[in-house]
């Protein structure tokens, strides 16, 4: 079946530094791939997707590249904000009918002034 | 704005007493999905109505329940809440389409669920 799988949490970084949450996947399509943002007592965010290869999804600075030839779509960032601290979770959905998003863990990414 | 409302934002109830959890949307999407998301973990997909099919997750347990009276409203049933279900609640929406997958689910900010 799909899985979804993200580096490692947490991770802690200072204000102004480059960000990467590594993300990899298992389908047995040709899925779209997603980042979602989960803020602290709220609901997830669609952060960024992508469709096809080689898109490159962006949003509030942060860019995701879907790669069909590593199965990644790793999250960046070049210069993160305190107001980034939040759980990050990549996703796919296979294409059709009655799809359904299959989540990784989530990563806990707090960042200090 | 349009958007996915859930009420209340935190629910108490006491162990086997029913709960109702609510959510709408003004968003008119055809696809509403129900997720259970305990602390520290991905949310876990506990059904979905496309339109007013319901689809079970298999590893849903009996005691969850839903309706979906129409495209703007889902409610989630507890019937008789035990302890291990205490978690966030989370509702989301998507539209439908030929390739449905590529579109993305709005959450709303969920309901948190505590067992007494």
């Amino acid at each position: 079946g799909d899985s979804v799988t993200q580096m490692e949490g947490p991770v802690t970084l200072s204000e102004e530094a480059f960000l990467t949450i590594n993300c990899t996947y298992t389908a047995t399509g040709y899925p779209s791939l997603f980042w979602y943002v989960q803020y602290p007592g709220e609901g997830l965010q669609l952060l960024l997707k992508a469709t096809k290869a080689d898109d490159k999804g962006s949003n509030k600075g942060f860019e995701a590249t879907y790669r069909k030839e590593t199965t990644s779509f790793h999250l960046e960032k070049g210069s993160v904000q305190v107001s980034d601290s939040a759980v990050y979770f990549c996703a796919l959905s296979e294409n059709g009918a009655n799809s359904k998003l299959t989540f990784g863990k989530g990563i806990t990414l707090s960042v200090r002034p | 704005d349009a958007m996915v409302i859930q009420n209340p934002r935190y629910q108490v109830t006491q162990f086997g007493k029913p709960v109702t959890l609510s959510c709408s949307q003004t968003l008119n999407h055809n696809v509403m999905y129900w997720y259970q998301q305990k602390s520290s973990q991905a949310p876990k997909l506990l059904f979905h109505y496309y339109d007013k099919d319901f689809n079970n997750e298999a590893d849903t347990p009996d005691n969850f329940q839903s309706r979906r009276p129409n495209t703007s409203f889902c409610f989630l049933d507890i019937r008789s809440p035990g302890l291990g279900d205490a978690a966030m609640y989370l509702c989301a929406t998507s539209r439908d389409g030929q390739f449905q997958g590529n579109q993305p689910q709005h959450f709303g900010d969920g309901t948190r669920l505590s067992i007494l």
